[in-house]
Order: C-alpha cells, then sequence, then structure tokens
C-alpha cells in the first residue's frame, strides 16, 4: 500500500535525551515535511525537504535536525536543547506543483518524563 | 503577515445544521487555500481547496467562501453528522511549498 510510515506511534524520554523519530513514504514525493502539533496552535513547520540532501528551517526549528539521505526517508530527531519538546509530530509528504496537496502520515506522540 | 487566523477553537453544532469556521489572513501572496480534516489519533487529510479566482466551492456538504477583498474565507458544513466530528484547519500558501496553517478548530455534531 502507498503512504507514509511514521514510528513509533508513542515515545517516552527523559529530560536531556535526543530522541529520533522514523519517516519513511512510497508515494514517490520530492517533497517532504515535519510539523509539530500542539492544542490551541495548529500545525507548525519544523523542516521541510523539496529534494534529496536538501531541507531548509521551518518556523520553530531551534532544538530539532534532521536530514534527507534517501527520497523515501526524512527522520527528525528531536535534541535536548529543545525546550518544551512533549508534542504530536506529524510527517508529511507533498504532490508535485505550486499548489501540491499534502499526505500526512498518522503521527508520533513524544512525551518528556 | 505570515498568519492564518482561525476561529472558533472549538464549535458544538445538533445534527443536521450548519456548521461554520472562518479563517483570515494578512499576506496577499497567498494563493491557495486548502481545508483538512483531522479525526482524533490520526494525521489530517484534504478536505476541500480553493484558489481566489472564484468565490465560492461545493463539494456535497462541504462549501468555501472566498472573500478576497476582506481576505477572508470560511467552511461550511451543510446537514452535520455525527461522522463530521472531527478537527478542521485552514490552511494558506503562496506556492513556494510552505504552507501556513490556522489554530485548528475541534468540531462536535450531537446526534
Amino acid at each position: 500500500d502507498g503512504g507514509i510510515t511514521q514510528s513509533p506511534k508513542y515515545l517516552f524520554r527523559k529530560e536531556g535525551q535526543n530522541v529520533t523519530l522514523s519517516c519513511e513514504q512510497n508515494l514517490n514525493h520530492d517533497a517532504m515535511y515535519w510539523y509539530r502539533q500542539d492544542p490551541g496552535q495548529g500545525l507548525r513547520l519544523i523542516y521541510y525537504s523539496q529534494i534529496v540532501n536538501d531541507f531548509q528551517k521551518g518556523d520553530i526549528a531551534e532544538g530539532y535536525s534532521v536530514s534527507r539521505e534517501k527520497k523515501e526517508s526524512f527522520p527528525l530527531t528531536v535534541t535536548s536543547a529543545q525546550k518544551n519538546p512533549t508534542a504530536f509530530y506529524l510527517c508529511a509528504t507533498r504532490t508535485s506543483g505550486r499548489t501540491g496537496e499534502l499526505f500526512f502520515g498518522e503521527g508520533s506522540r513524544l512525551t518528556v518524563l | 503577515q505570515q498568519q492564518v487566523k482561525q476561529s472558533p477553537q472549538s464549535l458544538i453544532v445538533q445534527k443536521g445544521g450548519i456548521s461554520i469556521i472562518n479563517c483570515a489572513y494578512e499576506n496577499t501572496a497567498f494563493d491557495y487555500f486548502p481545508w483538512y480534516q483531522q479525526f482524533p489519533g490520526k494525521g489530517p487529510a484534504l478536505l476541500i481547496a480553493i484558489r481566489p479566482d472564484v468565490s465560492e466551492k461545493k463539494e456535497g456538504r462541504f462549501t468555501i467562501s472566498f472573500n478576497k477583498s476582506a481576505k477572508q474565507f470560511s467552511l461550511h458544513i451543510m446537514d452535520s453528522q455525527p461522522g463530521d466530528s472531527a478537527t478542521y484547519f485552514c490552511a494558506a500558501t503562496p506556492g513556494t511549498g510552505k504552507l501556513i496553517f490556522g489554530q485548528g478548530t475541534t468540531l462536535q455534531v450531537k446526534p
């Protein structure tokens, strides 16, 4: 089946630890995105990548890092520098064109204890 | 100027009623306005979208109304059903690949 797979679905982490969230897609889309969702704040863009080996910071990139070594994969690392990491993280891909549609994965919920 | 402001934050509607969610923007470079629907525990999915060269777009029970001069657009859900209970996000983009989302509206449709 074509789609976006995010893992893990739930993750608990102690303060001071880095954690990596996985995002894999088989839709053959060039563009991939990471959003953070918090209640009442909508979806905020962390990082995005329009092509392999290239990525740009979004609106809230501080404390996060990404890589794009393969078209299918766009992992997000939440570092210990992120002050408030507890959130729901969504990975998305986008079809080509100026008004391409975003397709989202089912998300990863990170809780920092 | 990059913001999209969405209201209300939450909405309760009786079955069969009309649900209305409003969004406003400042950036006149925005030229594509989608709405996404998200069920609990799932990622959002595209519901309906509009470009500013039309004032209204209808798909089934869902209608987007667009007012370019006021820089506002809204989602109307006619004959609302309990299965429509979800969080709805408006969004806008200037076509750069970055989509700016509103804050979201949680809709509850009571049977």
